[in-house]
């Protein structure tokens, strides 16, 4: 079954600065997507950047990048030149293409806070 | 910009009432789904729709009935509430079920407290 596991619950970094944040998961699946997604705090939560898992390139959004190691079954996300409203509950999530159900499965978070 | 739409924001009731929260989306998407969000912000998938016809149940208890009138409306009852299903409860949409690529657009959520 699909799993998406994020080990840090919180990271705490000054602004204009460089965070990661991890997300390793697990899948039968030879054809998936990995996504991540920020939940500020009025709960809203909004797309941020995908990678697909047939793309050995890493995807790059804006100040968003991601760190894909296939082999380790690793998808980082890594925020450049942070902002204060990048304080934020960052999940990291993933849909099988072809093994069970179509829904998006979500790791448990990682709690950002930039500060000043 | 706002485009899936939830109510209430917030409901409180108490054990064994029923409750029914409404989603719509004005995106002309095909697929929507029901998450459920817990005091420690783990997002669980409970149900996904496509046009209108239930895809998927994620073992979700009875008591939990989701509806859906037309591909732009996903309602969802909770015939008897219980304490641990305090919590958040988002909608969300995208384009089509096939799609696995696309992105998912979710709801600002509605915050169900069961005293």
């Amino acid at each position: 079954a699909q799993k998406v596991t994020q080990t840090q619950t919180s990271i705490s970094v000054v602004e204009k600065t460089t965070v990661t944040m991890d997300c390793v998961y697990e899948t039968r699946d030879s054809s998936y997507f990995l996504f991540w997604y920020k939940q500020t705090a009025s709960g809203e939560i909004v797309f941020l950047i995908r990678q697909d898992s047939y793309k050995k390139e890493n995807a790059t959004v804006g100040h968003y990048s991601l760190n894909f190691q296939k082999p380790k079954s690793s998808i980082g996300l890594i925020i450049t030149a942070t902002q204060i409203e990048d304080s934020a509950v960052y999940f990291c999530a993933m849909r099988e293409v072809y093994q069970g159900g179509r829904a998006l499965i979500f790791g448990t978070g990682t709690t950002v806070s930039v500060s000043p | 910009e706002t485009a899936v739409f939830q109510t209430p924001n917030y409901h409180v009731t108490q054990v064994g009432n029923e409750v029914s929260f409404n989603c719509k989306q004005t995106l002309g998407h095909d697929t929507m789904y029901w998450y459920k969000q817990d005091s420690k912000k783990l997002l669980k998938i409970m149900f996904s729709y496509n046009n209108k016809q239930l895809i998927v149940n994620e073992t979700v208890p009875r008591r939990f009935s989701p509806q859906s009138s037309d591909k732009a409306h996903l309602n969802l009852r909770i015939k008897s509430v219980e304490p641990e299903d305090s919590a958040v409860y988002l909608c969300a949409s995208s384009p089509d079920w096939g799609g696995v690529q696309n992105t998912l657009y979710f709801g600002a959520g509605t915050r169900l407290s069961v005293l």
